[in-house]
Parts: C-alpha cells; structure tokens; sequence
C-alpha cells in the first residue's frame, strides 16, 4: 500500500492563481482531512470528511474548498490564493474516529508559497 | 478535547531513554492520551495511545499516571533518528472527534 499520497510536493503561486492540492489513499478509509502547518506551529484542521460527498469545516476554512466525490481522493481548492495560505498542507485519513483507537495516517506533505 | 502541556524542546544522548512528560490535568474519562511525532517537515507519523493503562509496542512505551492527568513517553534507546518534534493529544470519540495539534516538544538527540 502507498499509504496517503500528495501532489505537488512544493508549489509557488502568484496572488489572485487558484491551484487543487491532490490527495489520495489506497487504505479505503472513510475519513480523511486536510491541515495546514505554518513555520514553528501545530498543525490546524481545514477540512474533514467522513466519506464520499460528505465535508465538513474545520478550525480554519476560510479561502478553501473541497469535495470528495471518491472513497479514494480528498482534493482541497484554493481560489483566490494569498500570502497568508502560505503554509504546508497535509493530508491525512483514518477507518473511523468514533472508535476511540482509531489513528490518522498522514502524507508527505505539499509545501506551497504565495508570492 | 482536553489541552495538553508539553515542554518546548529536550536534549537525549543517543543510546539513553527519552522521557517526554505531557500535562493533560483536564482530561476526560473517555478520551485517549495520543502520541505522534513528525520529523523534520514530514508528515505527523502515530507512536503509541493509552487510556489509563501503561501501553509499550515496538516503538516506545507510554505511563500513563494513575489520576490520568498526566503521562510520559519513553523511548527507550533514543537514536539520532528519533530527533523529531513530538506532540502529545488527548482525543475522544466521535465524528467531530479531530486530532488537536499544540506545538509539542522537540526532541534533539545527541552523539
């Protein structure tokens, strides 16, 4: 299994370019989300999702959107991107959290910067 | 969730165990003690979670105090690839139920 998978690994942006950060696991888990880590900080929640055309926001949706129309792919859209969406984005899913056990497995990470 | 409270940073010379304390004085009878650690920019990679039991799989072992309101993570023979910034998190259950990341400790293992 590859586990989660995200592309790009780094990216720049203008202001004002819109750009889809891709995300894919093959554990056929039914949660997935998306954080963001600013330098020297924890990571806060985007986004989540609980399965296939269910979304939900997170601490800070402000300026993102998202979809899940697969099990598989969780992909996060910046429309109108800005310096302050600079950041490293990551994915990650887990089978359910409502089991108290249940853990979340995280991809590499997409590093962008707006300029 | 409860909040947790961890030390900024720690210094381990390789080959010795590493005890990372974490405060969680408001934690909840239902919620789980977490713990994960992300390496250099990697993505968060899961370590170990108790409840109130003592807990040791082949990465590290968590002791969890009697109150629950605190716990340690060791790491038993720390190695220069252990040098990474560890979070502890205190989760329930649920569907809302997310992992809240603070700023953790960073671990800095010496030769």
């Amino acid at each position: 299994n590859a586990g989660v998978t995200q592309t790009p690994k780094f990216r720049i942006l203008k202001i004002g370019q819109s750009m889809t950060l891709q995300c894919t696991q093959d554990m056929n888990h039914n949660y997935m989300y998306w954080y963001r880590q600013d330098p020297g900080m924890g990571l806060k929640l985007i986004y989540y999702s609980v399965g296939a055309g269910i979304t939900d926001k997170g601490e800070v949706p402000n300026g993102y959107n998202v979809s899940r129309s697969t099990t598989e792919d969780f992909p996060l859209r910046l429309e109108l991107a800005a310096p302050s969406q600079t950041s490293v984005y990551f994915c990650a899913s887990s089978y359910d959290p409502t089991v108290r056990t249940d853990t979340q497995y995280f991809g590499p990470g997409t590093r962008l910067t707006v300029l | 969730d409860a909040k947790t409270t961890q030390p900024p940073s720690m210094d381990c010379a390789e080959g010795r165990a590493a005890n990372l304390p974490c405060n969680h004085s408001t934690i909840s009878g239902n919620e789980y003690v977490y713990w994960y650690r992300q390496i250099h920019s990697q993505g968060p990679q899961y370590i170990i979670h108790g409840l109130k039991n003592n807990e040791t799989n082949e990465m590290a072992s968590l002791i969890i105090t009697e109150d629950r309101k605190s716990s340690t993570l060791i790491l038993p023979h720390a190695t220069l690839r252990d040098t990474a910034v560890y979070y502890c998190i205190v989760k329930s259950s649920g569907t809302a139920s997310k992992l809240t990341f603070g700023t953790g400790t960073r671990l800095q293992v010496t030769l």
